[in-house]
């Protein structure tokens, strides 16, 4: 699987919108971008993944470089509850061992 | 629907030492995988059973190692403990068909090695 690059920290206003920038320049045609998050004391949560559009789903947007060599994570307006470390991974499609890369993953802190 | 479920949540043992840990994934769930997370090497991947058979493996020593039931709980094993396997384990169950929906992962077990 490919590597990705983040940032290693972000700050954000809560009620504000945050872009988690990723970099993924070595993607292959058949990998799935997929971010997770993990709050302080627990596992890692499944955020959104995508292939070549961009996605929305309750949590999050994902969007996706029409070269696909990078992505964005949106979070539309951050609460506190959003202060977490989030990795950018992926994943090809034909993966189906389970095993996720994870790099060191951006950490996002949230001021009130 | 109930969690993915891990057990314990904290354990102390001693150098020298072996230690199972439990993970009971989320109803219907065939595939879980295993992870380590220190501060140091940040999550890493330590195997992943599907259907009672390891389809993956991480670069680890063999000391750790793991199995499946027929019910599809899985258990991980590390014998003679060391200093540097004090770690948060980590489990993730998925329903392992090969498509990229997300997996999800348990609140963990904390090791501390003494």
């Amino acid at each position: 699987d490919a590597k990705t690059t983040q940032p290693n920290s972000m700050e954000s206003n809560e009620e504000e919108p945050v872009h988690l920038p990723c970099n993924h320049s070595t993607i292959s045609g058949t990998d799935y971008i997929h971010w997770y998050r993990q709050l302080p004391s627990q596992g890692p949560e499944y955020v959104i993944h995508g292939l070549t559009s961009n996605v929305n789903n309750r949590m999050a947007s994902l969007a996706i470089a029409e070269d696909r060599k990078s992505s964005t994570l949106i979070l539309h307006r951050a609460t506190l509850r959003d202060a977490a470390v989030y990795y950018c991974i992926l994943r090809g499609f034909y993966n189906q061992g389970g095993k996720l890369i994870f790099g060191q993953g951006t950490e996002l802190s949230v001021k009130p | 629907k109930a969690g993915v479920t891990q057990t314990p949540r904290y354990l102390i043992k001693t150098r020298g030492q072996q230690v199972t840990l439990s993970c009971s994934p989320i109803s219907g769930h065939r595939s879980v995988s295993w992870y380590q997370q220190t501060p140091g090497q940040g999550l890493q991947f330590l195997f992943e059973y599907f259907s009672e058979t390891q389809r993956n493996k991480g670069n680890f020593p063999g000391r750790f190692s793991g199995r499946q039931f027929s019910n599809s709980r899985s258990e991980m094993n590390v014998s003679t403990l060391e200093l540097g396997d004090s770690a948060l384990y980590l489990c993730a169950s998925s329903s392992g068909q090969p498509t990229n929906y997300g997996y999800t992962f348990g609140s963990g077990t904390r090791l501390t090695v003494v």
